[in-house]
């Protein structure tokens, strides 16, 4: 247990579907990330948030919205999503952004038809 | 190119040594990671190093870093089956270092 989790762990949804993914950390760390991980790719950062606040947006498209309302919790809205967007997307959190070690959660390992 | 890269699978004999290899980009990257991935969970920071240091031991795991040519190796010494995992090298980036590139992972298999 590495103090991130995510839920749901496993997400089947069509392409005209909106659904959430949920992540919450329990170490008291003030930054928290969104990556995705594609099979034979680099783990893809995909947002960053510090103190709530966003401060990294690494060209995502906009069916991806996330939301932070505190430094504990991230969501990751998803709408209108392509089959391409199949992947493992993964959390982590950090103390503060920066050299920190980051804390990974297990992933949400999603599927879109 | 990426920027970072490494090799997508390894398969060594249990008992015998790994070395996962690592190339990156950014010469002024000041920190250097490696993470583990077990199946089914998220990854975890194994180790890391500061770009002004060569080499660094922890158990069975030593990290060799050639700055000269942007190399990085993690050697995982009597290699167990509870190894197998992905091993994902990352660098810092940015002005504070606030982000972290990551590796595609190489996948480590253990043969009996």
């Amino acid at each position: 247990e590495t103090g991130v989790t995510q839920t749901p762990r496993h997400l089947v949804m069509g392409m005209t579907n909106k659904k959430s993914l949920k992540c919450e950390q329990h170490l008291g760390h003030n930054a928290m990330y969104w990556y995705k991980q594609s099979a034979k790719k680099p783990l893809e950062l995909m947002f960053v948030y510090n103190f709530k606040e966003q401060t990294e947006n690494n060209s995502v498209p906009s069916r991806f919205s996330p939301e932070c309302p505190n430094s504990s919790h991230l969501f990751l809205h998803l709408h209108t999503l392509q089959p391409e967007d199949s992947a493992l997307y993964l959390c982590a959190s950090s103390q503060d952004r920066g050299l920190q070690e980051q804390f990974f959660g297990p992933g949400t390992r999603l599927t879109v038809l | 190119g990426e920027d970072v890269e490494q090799s997508l699978f390894l398969s060594v004999r249990e008992g015998d040594s790994s070395v996962i290899n690592c190339t990156y980009t950014d010469s002024s990257s000041t920190y250097l990671y490696w993470y583990k991935q077990e199946p089914g969970a998220g990854l975890q920071l194994l180790t890391y190093i500061f770009s002004n240091m060569d080499m660094k031991q922890d158990q069975r795991l030593t990290v060799l870093l050639n700055k000269k040519d942007k190399h990085l190796s993690l050697r995982i010494a009597d290699t167990q089956t509870g190894d197998s995992a992905i091993y994902f090298c990352a660098e810092s980036k940015g002005s504070s270092a606030s982000k972290i590139i990551f590796g595609s992972g190489t996948r480590l298999s253990i043969r009996p």
